[in-house]
């Protein structure tokens, strides 16, 4: 079974440029998570998904983050303007249900310059 | 304060050593307690997962959780270099409810 596949895995871009991240979930997992990673920290919780309906995105600063999830399976998060910030590793994850155990994917590694 | 605390280390033992991983938590509304591993450039693995109270063992892992002080465990026995990695301790209130994860602890186990 393949597993959570994120791109891109790198990605160094300056201040104020958008950015976008790509998530493509385990096959019929139907919940998708984002999170956010900074170093040293645990991740945090950006959004979560029920096939395509965003359920619980109380943590996405909506300022500047939107994230999708066309037809409940691809996922891509957005930054637009990237701020100094917002240099972390962005982490998806997703799992069968949410009660299901979560599998992450390698994560983006996000420098903002 | 943090719902979850968790001693970032770095953490070194030698190889067969017995590491024990601990976490305290704020929340009393925590019944179900996790452990990650995440290697380097790596997103987390789930290693072990207990509901409530007691014990659960996993080949050398054991997990244990004591609800009254607060304070979770993850035991390590026979240490190996490939145990080498940050380990996550995460909890949550209700099952499929939002994750509160620890700052993680740096293991390194040398050969």
């Amino acid at each position: 079974e393949a597993g959570v596949v994120q791109s891109p895995r790198y990605k160094i871009i300056e201040k104020k440029q958008p950015v976008a991240f790509w998530c493509n979930p385990i096959s019929g997992h139907n919940t998708l998570y984002w999170y956010l990673q900074n170093l040293g920290q645990g991740p945090e919780l950006l959004i979560r998904y029920e096939n395509e309906e965003a359920v619980d995105d109380s943590q996405l600063p909506k300022d500047r983050f939107s994230a999708e999830r066309l037809k409940g399976v691809d996922s891509t998060l957005k930054i637009q303007p990237a701020e100094l910030g917002d240099s972390a590793v962005y982490l998806c994850a997703s799992s069968r249900s949410r009660t299901d155990t979560q599998y992450f994917g390698p994560g983006t590694r996000l420098t903002v310059l | 304060q943090k719902e979850v605390e968790q001693d970032p280390g770095p953490l070194s033992v030698p190889e067969g050593a017995i590491v024990s991983l601990n976490c305290t938590y704020s929340n009393s509304a925590f019944q179900y307690f996790m452990w990650y591993r995440q290697y380097s450039r790596k997103g987390p693995e789930l290693l072990m997962y207990t509901y409530s109270s007691g014990n659960k063992e996993d080949g050398r892992f054991t997990a244990q959780v004591d609800k009254s002080s607060k304070y979770i465990s993850l035991f390590i026995r026979d240490s190996q270099p490939s145990d080498s990695a940050t380990y996550l301790c995460a909890m949550s209130a209700v099952t499929g409810n939002q994750f509160y994860f620890g700052t993680g602890t740096s293991l390194t186990v040398i050969p």
